[in-house]
């Protein structure tokens, strides 16, 4: 089955301490993404990549950082640096096409929630 | 500032009515729109799409209506079914460029047996 994976699904972690987010991929897409989501607000776009070893910063990148070694692979790291990490995280991917939108397809999401 | 606004949280709809679910948007730029659909524990899927050269696109129960000059969308949903209950996302933004979408906030429909 092709799709996205993120894990964990729920995640803790103590103030001052980083943590990494996965997300995988096998649907061979080119461009992956990362979202925050929090109570009574839209997707906001963390980073994304659209070609390996290449990412680019979203609205809100600071306090998180990126790596895409890997086509498949698009793992967030979120830092002590974030002021309000507690949220919910969606990675998504799409190919990408000059000619015509390319849907997103999203992962279930990670929990993450800071003690 | 919120360039995509739903300003319904929550819709309950009895099955087999319509549910109207509404979204406006400010930046007179977007030539794409989109609604995605929800699931508890799940991420979200894409429902359907219009762009800016249309006013209607139709997909089996589903129907989106672009008004451009009020900047405001809507998703019919004709009959409701149980499972249409979801959270749907309203999105918009420039054609073939997916990083720049800007997603609402979203509406929890409910359809009431």
């Amino acid at each position: 089955d092709g799709g996205i994976t993120q894990s964990p699904k729920y995640l803790f972690r103590k103030e001052g301490q980083n943590v990494t987010l996965s997300c995988e991929q096998n649907l061979n897409h080119d461009a992956m993404y990362w979202y925050r989501q929090d109570p009574g607000q839209g997707l906001r776009l963390i980073y994304y990549s659209q070609i390996v070893n290449d990412f680019q910063k979203g609205d809100i990148a600071e306090g998180y950082s990126v790596s895409r070694e890997k086509k498949e692979s698009f793992p967030l790291t979120v830092t002590s640096a974030q002021k309000n990490p507690t949220a919910f995280y969606l990675c998504a991917s799409s190919i990408i096409g000059l000619a015509d939108y390319n849907e997103q397809f999203f992962g279930p999401g990670t929990r993450l929630t800071v003690l | 500032d919120q360039q995509v606004k739903q300003n319904s949280p929550s819709l309950s709809v009895q099955e087999g009515r319509i549910s109207i679910l509404n979204c406006d948007y400010t930046n007179s730029m977007f030539d794409y729109f989109l609604w995605y659909k929800k699931y508890p524990a799940e991420g979200p899927t894409f429902l359907i799409s219009i762009s800016s050269i249309k006013d209607k696109n139709e997909d089996g129960r589903f129907t989106v209506f672009l008004n451009k000059s009020a900047k405001h969308l809507s998703l019919h949903i004709v009959p409701s079914q149980p499972g249409d209950s979801a959270v749907y996302f309203c999105a918009a933004g420039p054609y073939s460029s997916a990083s720049k979408i800007i997603f609402g906030s979203g509406t929890r429909l409910s359809i009431r047996p």
